[in-house]
């Protein structure tokens, strides 16, 4: 177990809806990544918030938003999704002190697999 | 840019053989490189790491060594096990510092039979 908790596991949909998928970090942990993976396009970088504020974006598409919440829980909002969108979206945290110039490991949640119909 | 590419799959092997997992990439500066693991139905889980050139990553008798010669991070396990049937994945940071994003490579899928 990482301490990472992504909800819900499973979310089926239907096109056109609209999701909302949710991470709690690891507790301490400032900073909050996504990442989508798909079978055509493997596991891909979304975006990464930092104590709250958005620190570097991926191939996040403009339906896709996210953000960070002041207890550090973030979500990743999806709007009108498409069959393309099915994928397993993880989360991962990371401490990401301020001014380190060491990794700070990602520590990945079980994913939430979404279904789009 | 920045990518990672690592061999194709499935490998399958028997228990107790050598395996090695090729990975090469591509990077601007000075990448981290590193090896996760993911088992069936969960996240990922970092495996090992390594971060400047000729660094020996090593964790639960995987190995990897950084080679900036030949941009490689290719991991080596000396007598595998049924558990370590999982799906392997290569990746970097553009640079060392703690926030920068994972590039990933494909994927690649071990099986491993008793």
């Amino acid at each position: 177990d990482s301490g990472v908790t992504q909800t819900p596991k499973h979310l089926i949909t239907a096109t056109g809806q609209r999701v909302t998928l949710r991470c709690s970090p690891r507790s301490g942990d400032l900073s909050v990544y996504w990442y989508q993976q798909s079978l055509d396009q493997g596991l891909q970088f979304l975006i990464q918030y930092y104590n709250g504020e958005e620190r570097a974006k991926g191939n996040i598409l403009e339906r896709f938003s996210a953000q960070q919440f002041p207890d550090l829980h973030s979500e990743l909002n999806l709007s009108s999704l498409e069959l393309g969108d099915s994928a397993l979206y993880f989360c991962a945290s990371s401490v990401a002190v301020s001014g380190g110039t060491s990794y700070n490991e990602q520590f990945f949640g079980p994913g939430t697999r979404l279904t789009v119909l | 840019g920045n990518s990672v590419t690592q061999m194709e799959g499935p490998v399958t092997l028997s228990e107790e053989a050598f395996l090695t997992i090729n990975c090469t990439y591509t990077a601007t500066g000075y990448p981290s490189l590193f090896w996760y693991v993911q088992y069936p139905g969960e996240g990922l889980q970092l495996l090992l790491k390594a971060t400047k050139a000729d660094d020996k990553g090593s964790n639960k008798g995987f190995e990897a060594t950084y080679r900036k010669e030949t941009t490689s991070f290719h991991l080596e396990k000396g007598s595998v096990q049924v558990s370590d049937s999982a799906v392997y994945f290569c990746a970097l940071t553009p640079t060392n510092t703690g926030f920068q994003k994972l590039v990933f490579g494909t994927g690649t899928r071990l099986l491993v039979s008793p």
